[in-house]
């Protein structure tokens, strides 16, 4: 139980295009979704938490008009990077957190590699 | 905001070495997670701890939360190939108790 997908697992897009990455949680319901950014050989950082019917919260940093999230159901989450730069290039990971669950209880997706050209 | 300092950056061990690695901060967390982050993929969470003091097990794994609250250790006994990943530690911040911030990450490397 508890599993987390992302699709796609990989994209590659030119500079100017936007990318949209879609975080399901597969059998659970999730109000909160988290979205982090992971570059090489480092961390994860988060860049907003999601939750379901209402506007995300984003960390100190994140431009919220670059990175547009949407949590329209209990399910499914979206993140669309906007006019990607190569700059963002990056490993966008989502987690879900069920209903009641606790902070131990982010269920992480398996990633999404973004190459922007 | 709140930051966690793990050590050491990587390990390069034999099969069969123990293993330990451990994750300090300046501010006081109330819970600590361990995380093992394999190529290319999401963390899968290993032992969560909640109170000082605590040392939980989890098959080879054993963790502790510190008396001071301001770190945690992770321990791999008889290690093996599939050990190999990136280990994270990480807590929620104070103040913002769904969130997470996570450590810097240990990479293991296992030689056969």
């Amino acid at each position: 139980g508890a599993v987390v997908s992302q699709h796609p697992s990989w994209v590659i897009c030119k500079s100017g295009t936007s990318v949209k990455i879609e975080c399901r949680s597969l059998d659970f319901q999730a109000t909160t979704m988290f979205w982090y950014r992971q570059f090489p050989k480092q961390s994860l950082m988060l860049m907003a938490t999601s939750n379901e019917g209402s506007k995300a919260t984003y960390e100190q940093g994140v431009e919220k008009d670059k990175f547009l999230i949407n949590h329209a159901s209990l399910t499914l989450s979206t993140l669309t990077v906007t006019s990607a730069h190569p700059e963002d290039s990056s490993f966008y990971i989502c987690s879900a957190r069920p209903l009641a669950g606790g902070v131990d209880t982010q269920y992480f997706g398996p990633g999404t590699r973004l190459t922007v050209l | 905001g709140q930051q966690l300092n793990q050590s050491p950056q990587s390990m390069f061990i034999q099969e069969g070495e123990d293993v330990s690695m451990n994750c300090t901060s300046s501010s006081i967390f109330n819970t600590w997670l361990w995380y093992k982050q394999d190529p290319g993929e999401g963390p899968v969470l290993l032992i969560a701890l909640y109170k000082a003091g605590e040392l939980t097990s989890n098959g080879r794994l054993t963790a502790q939360f510190g008396i001071t609250r301001k770190d945690s250790f992770l321990n791999i006994s008889a290690s093996i190939p599939s050990d190999v990943g990136i280990y994270f530690c990480a807590g929620p911040p104070q103040g913002g108790s769904e969130k997470l911030v996570f450590g810097k990450g240990t990479k293991l490397t296992v030689n056969p």
